[in-house]
C-alpha cells in the first residue's frame, strides 16, 4: 500500500465505549498529524508528532490520547466521548518538523459517530 | 492559529467554464498549500507554493503565491465535472498549517 491509511474508516460508539483510530503511512516520513474536521470550521490540528515524540497538544481534551509507537504509525485511543466529538478525523504525515518541504499528506480520515 | 478567509465559500458553474477563488491572511505566511477534498475522502494536495510571486501550475490548475506573501489564488480551466469537490487552501508559518474553511465548487454538465 501507498500514502497514507487509516481505520476504521466509519465508526459509530457509545459515550461509555474505548476505542481507538489507526493511522499508517508508507511514504518514510517522521512526522505525523491528527485533525479533527467539523462541518462549516477549518481543519483542526489536535496533535503532532515528530520522530515518535509529541511536539503539540492543542489543547484537546484529554479523553483523548495519542500514541505514536514508530514513525509509520500514529493511533488516537478514544474514551467516554461527547456527541460534539462526532466529525471527520484526519491523519496525515510530512517529512519532519526540521525540513523545508512543508507538504502534508493526508489519510481519508475516519467519520466518528458519537450516540 | 492564524485566521486564513478563503472566497468565494461556494461556486455553481457549467462545465467548461474556467474558476478562480482566492485566500487571504492579515499574516505573512512562507508557503501556500492547495488541496481538494472528495466527499468521504481526506484532502489532496494539488500544488505547493514556496516563494512570493510563484506561478505554479498542475494540468488545468494554475496557482500563485502572492507578492505580499498573505495571500494566494488558485484558478482552474475549462473546468469538468469530477472537479467538483471542497477546495481549501492552507498557509504555513513554522511546522503549523493554517486552513481555509473551503470553497465548494459544483459543476453541472
Amino acid at each position: 500500500e501507498t500514502g497514507v491509511t487509516q481505520t476504521p474508516r466509519h465508526l459509530v460508539m457509545g459515550m461509555t465505549n474505548k476505542k481507538s483510530l489507526k493511522c499508517e503511512q508508507h511514504l518514510g516520513h517522521n512526522a505525523m498529524y491528527w485533525y479533527k474536521q467539523s462541518a462549516k470550521k477549518p481543519l483542526e490540528l489536535m496533535f503532532v508528532y515528530n520522530f515518535k515524540e509529541q511536539t503539540e497538544n492543542n489543547s484537546v481534551p484529554s479523553r483523548f490520547s495519542p500514541e505514536c509507537p514508530n514513525s509509520s504509525h500514529l493511533f488516537l485511543h478514544l474514551h467516554t466521548l461527547q456527541p460534539e466529538d462526532s466529525a471527520l478525523y484526519l491523519c496525515a504525515s510530512s517529512q519532519d518538523l526540521g525540513s523545508t518541504v512543508y507538504e502534508q499528506y493526508f489519510g481519508p480520515g475516519t467519520r466518528l459517530t458519537v450516540t | 492559529g492564524q485566521q486564513l478567509n478563503q472566497s468565494p465559500q461556494s461556486m455553481f458553474i457549467q462545465e467548461g467554464e474556467d474558476v478562480s477563488m482566492n485566500c487571504t491572511s492579515s499574516s505573512i505566511f512562507n508557503t501556500w498549500l492547495w488541496y481538494k477534498q472528495d466527499p468521504g475522502e481526506g484532502p489532496v494536495l494539488l500544488i505547493a507554493l514556496y516563494k512570493a510571486g510563484e506561478l505554479t501550475s498542475n494540468g488545468r490548475l494554475t496557482a500563485q503565491f502572492g507578492i505580499t506573501r498573505k495571500d494566494s489564488f488558485l484558478n482552474i480551466s475549462a473546468s469538468i465535472p469530477s472537479d467538483v469537490g471542497i477546495y481549501f487552501c492552507a498557509g504555513q508559518l513554522g511546522y503549523a498549517l493554517n486552513f481555509g474553511k473551503g470553497t465548494s465548487l459544483l459543476v453541472t454538465p
